[in-house]
């Protein structure tokens, strides 16, 4: 299986700042035939089942605000989500696709400060 | 709208078998998507359990592969979950989603890429 692992576990970002999130995969997830990273990123609020912010890595899913961004490549993976929001207190996931089964990270809890 | 529903009992006794079901509408289950069971403890990362594609073909997590069995029924538009054997350790929350395919026209494959929606979820406790 492919190890997720998230850092940190648990933030706490004023309103209106930065918040960034790593995620490590324990194998690469980089495609090499179509240059694509097989990792996704969820969201989670208390008593909600995940909803998903990005694919491929960087690809925001239609109707998520521009300031939740993804990025990095192969191994190492950062979520950022710009200028937080009072509504972004949650839980974060990263998810891996490259193969089967899939896997989520721990998670990260983010609060406001 | 896509819409996901789980359905089964919240309360199984030890060794005794979960049986759920997710009702689908909103898009065609014989579509070109995967259809997935994943679970959550409290506190912990989501755990992938496995999928299903209307033709009946499946994939299942290793770890639960000999308990598990996801089968489909397309006439009802729903798919469900057959797991064996339960113990205390099977007690958590069951989501049933949809596993979103997209044609990669570089690699000439089509890929499972995000898993949305979700249905909101069924607590199971495995209990005396």
């Amino acid at each position: 299986d492919i190890l997720m692992t998230q850092s940190p576990d648990s933030l706490a970002v004023s309103l209106g700042e930065r918040a960034t999130i790593n995620c490590k995969s324990s194998q690469s997830l980089l495609y090499s035939s179509n240059n694509k990273n097989y990792l996704g990123w969820y969201q989670q609020k208390p008593g909600q089942p995940p909803k998903v912010l990005i694919y491929w890595a960087s690809t925001r899913e239609t109707g998520v605000p521009d300031r939740f961004s993804g990025s990095g490549s192969g191994t190492n993976f950062t979520l950022t989500i710009n200028s937080l929001q009072a509504e972004d207190v949650a839980v974060y996931f990263c998810q891996q696709y490259f193969g089967t089964p899939l896997t989520f990270g721990q998670g990260t809890n983010v609060e406001i400060k | 709208q896509v819409h996901l529903q789980e359905s089964g009992p919240g309360l199984v006794k030890p060794s005794g078998t979960l049986s759920l079901t997710c009702a689908v509408s909103g898009d065609s289950i014989t579509s070109s998507n995967w259809w997935t069971w994943v679970r959550q403890s409290p506190g912990k990362g989501p755990e992938w359990i496995g999928e299903i594609y209307h033709t009946g073909a499946a994939n299942y997590n290793p770890s639960l592969q000999s308990r598990v069995t996801i089968s489909v029924d397309k006439s009802r538009s729903e798919f469900s979950l057959k797991m064996t054997s339960v113990t205390a350790a099977d007690t958590a929350v069951y989501y049933c989603a949809r596993n979103i395919v997209v044609v990669v026209a570089a690699s000439v494959s089509r890929v499972r890429t995000r898993l949305d929606p979700w249905g909101p979820g069924t607590r199971v406790a495995v209990s005396s």
